[in-house]
């Protein structure tokens, strides 16, 4: 199993611009998050789902979307980049039952935005 | 909303040295999980716990849930060059769909 991937590693945007960062998984896993990591901020939560078709709303959802079309794939939608979401992006899937309820987080895409 | 706070924010020990981070929360846990960080790299799962008063080894962590569950700690003893990281709790939103992480302790351990 190759866990949680994200692509790309990096990326450079320019104010305005849009993307989408690119998640998958391949361990069958129900849940599937999006959390973005600011110096000194720890990890924020931005969209969750619960399965394909169901997104629902983290901490900081403003300026992205979400959609899970797919059990496997989770991507996040950048409408018009701002500096102010320059961050490491994680995605993280679980299984959604039994303890522990282990969180597999992917290697993170570091996006700056200018 | 809940809110998982941290502290310290840092800790710098020399190796041998024990650690302890300490987390606490707005509002009563279902469980707390911890993760780990190193530098450059991604969250890793440490250890779920769930019960009151819960207490869990791994090797030289010692992880403790409150009797209220809504603090836990991390105890690190004889701490070494490769605790070096940012160590996270967390604690369930809306039923354990994802999850609150407080800010991390960042350990920094020099030899």
């Amino acid at each position: 199993n190759a866990g949680v991937t994200q692509t790309p590693k990096f990326q450079v945007l320019k104010t305005g611009q849009s993307m989408t960062l690119q998640c998958a998984q391949d361990m069958n896993h129900e849940y599937m998050s999006w959390y973005r990591q600011d110096p000194g901020m720890g990890l924020r939560l931005i969209h969750y789902s619960v399965g394909a078709g169901i997104t629902d709303q983290g901490e900081v959802p403003n300026g992205y979307n979400v959609s899970r079309s797919t059990t496997e794939d989770f991507p996040l939608r950048l409408l018009s980049a701002a500096p102010s979401q320059t961050s490491v992006y994680f995605c993280a899937s679980s299984l959604g039952q039994g303890v522990p309820d282990t969180q597999y987080f992917g290697p993170g895409t570091r996006l700056t935005v200018l | 909303g809940q809110q998982v706070m941290q502290i310290p924010q840092y800790q710098h020990v020399q190796e041998g040295e024990d650690f302890t981070t300490y987390c606490n929360s707005s509002t009563t846990l279902s469980n707390i999980q911890w993760y780990k960080q190193r530098p450059g790299g991604h969250p890793v799962f440490l250890i779920q716990l769930v019960k009151s008063g819960e207490v869990k080894k791994q090797k030289r962590l010692t992880f403790q849930f409150g009797e209220a569950k809504k603090n836990s700690s991390l105890h690190i003893t004889a701490t070494q060059t490769t605790d070096v990281g940012t160590y996270f709790c967390a604690g369930p939103v809306n039923s354990g769909y994802a999850l609150n992480f407080g800010k991390g302790t960042s350990l920094l351990v020099t030899p």
